[in-house]
Parts: structure tokens; sequence; C-alpha cells
């Protein structure tokens, strides 16, 4: 059972790139989240999905888009890479909302640097 | 402005003793409340949680206490091992049954605890 699985691990983008970061989960959760965590900060939110085809803003949703077509995929799109998006992104799910009983899952993170 | 704060950016504690992480919250409105453990380049792992109807729960060697009244909870570690040595993250969130269900999340702090 993989749980989320992010991919790539890292990646170096110039000023002005884009990219998509990956996130696949295989189990069955309606709910998907993108975050975000700087240095010394914690994870802000970024976009949030409550099931295919449903997506919403989080915290910090400038400069990124994501789509949900499927239950299983929740991609986040960067385009035009400012240096303030240097950062690690983390993608997680859960069954329901809040999942106050067992929490997230998240995948292991992708760290991003932007030059 | 931070909805959650860890004030303690770092924590050391010796083997066998008790390991006490604190949390403080602004937002009267956060119904619930968890623990997250995270490892150097791994994604957050869901560690424990608490209701706001609550004010203990306890998991093995692990304890958080919530303070309602004074808008702060904590995490006990007893007895502490050196595996526990990594970053903590306090997160809060919501009513399942609202909009603000998505987890808030604090700086984190990160624990040493030295054989």
């Amino acid at each position: 059972n993989a749980g989320v699985t992010q991919t790539p691990k890292f990646r170096i983008l110039k000023i002005g790139q884009s990219m998509t970061l990956q996130c696949t989960q295989d189990m069955n959760h309606n709910y998907m989240y993108w975050y975000r965590q700087d240095p010394g900060m914690g994870l802000k939110l970024i976009y949030y999905s409550v099931g295919a085809g449903i997506t919403d803003k989080g915290e910090v949703p400038n400069g990124y888009n994501v789509s949900r077509s499927t239950t299983e995929d929740f991609p986040l799109r960067l385009e035009l890479a400012a240096p303030s998006q240097t950062s690690v992104y983390f993608c997680a799910s859960s069954y329901s909302p809040g999942a106050h009983d067992y929490g997230y899952t998240f995948g292991s993170g992708t760290r991003l640097t932007v030059v | 402005d931070q909805q959650v704060k860890q004030n303690s950016p770092s924590l050391s504690v010796q083997e066998g003793r008790i390991s006490i992480l604190n949390c403080d919250y602004t937002n009267s409105m956060f119904d619930y409340f968890l623990w997250y453990k995270k490892y150097p380049a791994e994604g957050p792992t869901f560690l424990i949680s608490i209701s706001s109807i609550k004010d203990k729960n306890e998991d093995g060697r692990f304890t958080v206490f919530l303070n309602k009244s004074a808008k702060h909870l904590s995490l006990h570690i007893v007895p502490s091992q050196p595996g526990d040595s990594a970053v903590y993250f306090c997160a809060a969130s919501g009513n399942s049954g609202g909009s603000n269900y998505k987890l808030t999340f604090g700086k984190g702090t990160l624990l040493t605890v030295n054989p």
C-alpha cells in the first residue's frame, strides 16, 4: 500500500519556468490537500479538493493552479516560477474532512528551488 | 496572523526523561487539535489528537492535554527515546460540518532526545 506518492522529490527551476508537481494516492480518499513549508515555518495550505472535479483555494494560492480529474490524482501546477516559491511541497489526503481521529496521510514531499 | 503558535523552536531532553511540547491557539472556533511528527526528508505523520470536549487523551507514551480556557495544549512524551527526535507540529481545525475543517499548523518544535 503506497499511500500518498509525490514526484519529483527534488527539482531546480529557473525563474519564469513552469512545472507540475504530481501527487497520487491509492487509499480512495476523497479529500486531498497541497501544503508548502518554508524554512522555520509551519505548513501553509495552498489548495484543497473535496472530490474529483472540485477544488478550492487555501491560504496561499497565488502562483499555483490545481486540477482533480480523478479521485487518485491531484497535481499542482506552478506557472512562471518565482524565487518566493522555493519551498518544500507536501501533498496529503484524508478519508473525511478534518480526519480528527487519524489525521491526514502525507507524501514525502517535493523540494523545489527556484533560481 | 498566526492562529496556532509553537513558541519554542527547539527542545533538548535526556533519554528516559519527560518531553513537554507546548502549543497555543487564538481561534476559539477550533474544535480539534492534532500533533504530527516529522523526520527529515519525510512527510509529517499523525501522532495523536484531542477533541475540545476532552482535556486529556493518551496513547502509549504520548499524552495530549488541552486547557480550553487558556487556549493551550501540550504533548507529553514519557519516557523520551532517541527515536523521538523529530520536529513536532501542532495543528488545529474546526468542526467537520463547517467550512473550517482544514488543518492550520504551527511552526513546529525540534525535539532532540540525547542518549
